[in-house]
């Protein structure tokens, strides 16, 4: 079964470092996000990107984020300025494109980041 | 704004025996909600779905049980197995996005 790759798993850093997520969604699939979720907290949505732009952000994808599909393959997620509130597992998800918005989404296994 | 909550943060069952997760939402538009389940380590994983033009739907071993009046909806899982125990979400799709709640740890005992 087709599924969505993230690397790396673990991310260690520094407080005020630059960091790079990356995402490799499901080949066929047109609509592509990113959620974290911090150590026992629920999952939070941060932003849904369709089209080469980004379709919709919440309030926690602030300025020090930012989204990028380099090429055919791969979606990343940027930390510009990594604070230590930062740290949570980021989960990548993707869906192919339908017609309505209630498509499931297949998330990928995550990356852990801890900043220190 | 939207919030998708649950009953129980842990729930404990013995093996063989028939499990119930609760959620509630607040969001009445929703009209998508899925149920995921998450091992450690591991990101969630697509269980189940259902529409609200749907009161109950029924997967292999897995029910979902749709109520739109009080904007509750619950996860049955029958003949619960020790490879159950995971982290339960409740998710709603609102605005072109999953909206999850808080999470019910299952935990099976032999």
């Amino acid at each position: 079964e087709p599924e969505v790759t993230q690397t790396p798993s673990h991310q260690v850093t520094q407080m005020g470092q630059e960091v790079i997520l990356r995402c490799v969604p499901i080949s066929n699939h047109l609509y592509f996000y990113w959620y974290r979720q911090i150590l026992g907290q629920k999952v939070e949505f941060l932003v849904s990107f369709y089209n080469n732009e980004i379709s919709e952000k919440s309030e926690i994808f602030d300025d020090q984020f930012s989204v990028e599909r380099p090429d055919g393959s791969n979606f990343t997620l940027k930390i510009r300025s990594t604070k230590l509130e930062d740290s949570a597992m980021y989960f990548c998800a993707s869906r192919r494109q339908g017609a309505s918005t209630n498509e499931k989404l297949f998330f990928g296994s995550g990356t852990q980041l801890s900043v220190l | 704004g939207e919030s998708v909550g649950l009953h129980l943060p842990t729930l404990s069952v013995q093996e063989g025996d028939n499990s119930i997760i609760n959620c509630a939402y607040s969001n009445s538009a929703s009209d998508y909600f899925i149920w995921y389940k998450q091992e450690s380590g591991k990101g969630p994983q697509f269980i189940i779905d259902i529409r609200s033009n749907m009161d109950k739907r029924q997967g292999q071993r897995v029910t979902v049980l749709l109520n739109k009046t009080v904007k509750h909806l619950s996860l049955q899982i029958a003949a619960t197995q020790p490879g159950d125990s995971a982290v339960y979400f409740c998710a709603s799709a609102w605005g072109g996005k999953l909206i999850f709640g808080q999470g019910t740890e299952l935990s099976v005992k032999p």
